[in-house]
């Protein structure tokens, strides 16, 4: 039972566009969502995160969407450039499991062209 | 910054074997945790602590256990290592506020090798 689901495994965007990768829930009960890095051979790097209380959350380059009724969020990257390529996951939490325990999403592989 | 140390990034073990895992943060965390990261199955959560001598299981915490004897130390176990147990394995740690969305902060992974 996958309560966090990112349907595209890899993307490719050109560099200096805009790239977006997307994640989908089915728990109506996740309160926040984040969003993690990672490069090989390295653990997950912290990026942005978003309460259900709001619709958008703004850092840089990083914005993460929300929309509450689609159970759907996405992370957009503004301009793009070759340091983000890397894998994405997206992460969610639970007031009633705890707001320390996350629950991951499989991941999407980004690949920016020069 | 935060430092989560995994005191092994490649380890060979045989069948059979007791398999110890460390992980040291420098924070003052209360929360740690053990995931494993396998191609296509994203991140799973193997058992967390809250607190030094608490544990709790994850989604897959069959064939292994934990130990938290200090506040800065998490150790995962596993019993009687398998093949199946081949994997990159994760240690992470978040303070507990009270508030929701704490970010939880990633050691640089183990990849373990069961043969």
């Amino acid at each position: 039972d996958q309560q966090v689901k990112q349907n595209s495994p890899s993307l490719s965007v050109q560099e200096g566009r805009i790239s977006i990768l997307n994640c989908d829930y089915t728990n109506s009960m996740f309160d926040y969502f984040l969003w993690y890095k990672k490069y090989p051979a390295e653990g997950p790097t912290f990026l942005i995160s978003i309460s259900s209380i709001k619709d958008k959350n703004e850092d840089g380059r990083f914005t993460v969407f929300l929309n509450k009724s689609a159970k759907h969020l996405s992370l957009h990257i503004v301009p793009s450039q070759p340091g983000d390529s890397a894998v994405y996951f997206c992460a969610a939490s639970a007031a009633n499991f705890g707001n320390e325990k996350l629950t991951f999403g499989t991941g999407t592989r980004l690949t920016i062209i020069p | 910054d935060v430092k989560v140390t995994q005191s092994s990034r490649y380890l060979v073990k045989r069948t059979g074997e007791k398999v110890f895992l460390e992980c040291v943060q420098d924070m003052d965390h209360e929360n740690m945790f053990w995931y494993r990261q396998d191609p296509g199955l994203g991140l799973r959560l193997i058992y967390f602590s809250y607190d030094v001598k608490m544990k709790e299981k994850g989604d897959i915490p069959e064939g292994y256990s934990v130990s938290r004897e200090k506040k800065e130390r998490f150790s995962l176990i596993l019993e009687s290592a398998s093949t199946n147990q081949t994997s990159m394995y994760l240690c992470a740690s978040s303070s507990s506020s009270g508030q929701g969305g704490q970010p939880q902060h990633f050691g640089d992974g183990t990849r373990l090798s069961i043969l």
